[in-house]
């Protein structure tokens, strides 16, 4: 089973402000099949990216994805009030034993 | 349009069985593959299973594996997720969600439910 290790734990920024997130995989990730998702309070995780660096349908261009084999990043451009949220990353390189990482929190400073 | 309208909270006593249920709208349900993800309490996500409505093939994590049963009702547009005896470690949010992907069993999830809260008390 691939682990997926999402560093860091908790993210404090202020709006405007580019945020980094990272996903770090224990072996290297088929083709490069990883998601992000970003979770709110009380709400169900939504789709942001899939294949790493493809933007999912109707998420601002502030969000990218990018890495591959074993590192991947997601970077926010520049950070919305609503962007702050849990963010989970996603391996489905895999077939059929998809993991997913523990977590990035990110929050207002 | 395109959703997943899941069943509401539950609580429930050690050794109870469960069934929720997760409801697809606005697609074709048939033709989709649909899952369920676990998530704990303040913890993160697990994949737990899927099911082709179709013809109800249906694969589960390893980690979940007779543990839990899912099943579908494609005449109805409903996929179930059921226990037949629960425990207290079974406390957590479950969410179905429609994988996609370009490549077979190669899945993200792009479509998901708001989540049953299972809870699992004495």
């Amino acid at each position: 089973e691939i682990v997926l290790t999402q560093s860091p734990g908790t993210l404090s920024l202020s709006p405007g402000e580019r945020a980094t997130l990272s996903c770090r995989a224990s072996q290297s990730v088929t083709s490069n099949y990883l998601a992000w998702y970003q979770q709110k309070p009380g709400q169900a995780p939504r789709l942001l990216i899939y294949a790493a660096s493809s933007r999912a349908s109707g998420i601002p261009d502030r969000f990218s994805g990018s890495g591959s084999g074993t590192d991947f990043t997601l970077t926010i451009s520049r950070l919305e009030p609503e962007d702050f949220a849990v963010y989970f990353c996603q391996q489905y390189g895999s077939s059929l034993t998809w993991t997913f990482g523990q977590g990035t929190k990110v929050e207002i400073k | 349009e395109v959703q997943l309208v899941q069943s509401g909270a539950e609580v429930k006593k050690p050794g109870e069985s469960l069934k929720i249920s997760c409801k697809g709208s606005g697609y074709s349900f048939k033709t989709y593959w649909i899952g369920w993800v676990r998530q704990m309490p303040g913890k993160g996500l697990e994949w737990m299973g899927i099911i082709y409505p179709g013809d109800s093939d249906t694969r589960y994590s390893p980690s979940f594996q007779g543990q839990v049963t899912i099943s579908v009702d494609k005449s109805i547009s409903t996929t179930y997720l059921q226990w037949s005896s629960l425990q207290a470690s079974d406390t957590a949010i479950y969410y179905c969600a429609r994988p996609n992907g370009d490549s077979l069993f190669h899945w993200y999830f792009d479509l998901w439910g708001r989540g049953t809260l299972v809870t699992v008390s004495s």
